[in-house]
């Protein structure tokens, strides 16, 4: 029940294309969902979050959609630029335990010129 | 960048040693996090501090321990070394009841290397 699911692996997207990602979780007392992105030897660094109060969370070209029902969330990015090409992760958690991030597997992204 | 520091940035260990990893928070910040990552996977939970105190625990064992010091930086203790604890160890603060809840700041992690 603590795991959140990450699709796909990779991803290989055209500059000015839109890049989507796909997770999934299970445990219904999940209340805070962030996205990370990484680059290589950086740690993970906040992109976007969103609570499941609302379906759809958007700051300049990262957009969340979130599906209570289904229990599924997306990162959507939009115009994807080379200098987006890094590895993404989604995390579920409890507001309440908010320091205790459950993360996706990763999706390496690569924005192509 | 984070403000959040790591040292070592690397280090080779053998099975059954022991390791010390250092960690300095963001300025303000009073709670630190541990992570590890393994090649290719999301980070995990290992522990998080709070005025000084283990707050909360994910699926490690015993031998995956902490301190916190008074000025809020951390350290994370890793005894009798397997091979399977060869990851990047990440360390992210936070300001436990802040107004933006839920957001960790990560340093850039120390890649611990066991042979």
């Amino acid at each position: 029940q603590q795991q959140v699911k990450q699709s796909p692996q990779s991803l290989i997207v055209q500059k000015g294309g839109i890049s989507i990602i796909n997770c999934a979780y299970e445990n219904t007392a999940f209340d805070y969902f962030p996205w990370y992105q990484q680059f290589p030897g950086k740690g993970p660094a906040l992109l976007i979050a969103i609570r499941p109060d609302v379906s759809e969370k958007k700051e300049g070209r990262f957009t969340i959609s979130f599906n209570k029902s289904a229990k599924q969330f997306s990162l959507h990015i939009m115009d994807s630029q080379p200098g987006d090409s890094a590895t993404y992760f989604c995390a579920a958690t409890r507001m309440d335990s908010s320091y205790k991030l459950i993360f996706g597997s990763g999706t390496r992204l690569l924005v192509r010129p | 960048e984070t403000g959040v520091t790591q040292s070592p940035t690397h280090l080779i260990k053998t099975r059954g040693q022991q390791v010390t990893l250092r960690c300095s928070s963001q300025s303000g910040h009073n709670t630190v996090s541990w992570y590890q990552q393994a090649l290719g996977q999301g980070p995990q939970f290992i522990f998080q501090y709070y005025r000084e105190e283990e707050n909360g625990r994910g699926n490690f064992p015993p031998r995956f321990s902490g301190l916190q010091f008074p000025n809020y930086s951390s350290e994370l203790n890793v005894n009798a070394l397997e091979l399977d604890d060869s990851a990047l160890y990440l360390c992210a603060s936070s300001l436990l009841g802040g107004g933006r809840s839920g957001e960790l700041f990560f340093g850039e992690g120390s890649r611990l290397t066991v042979l």
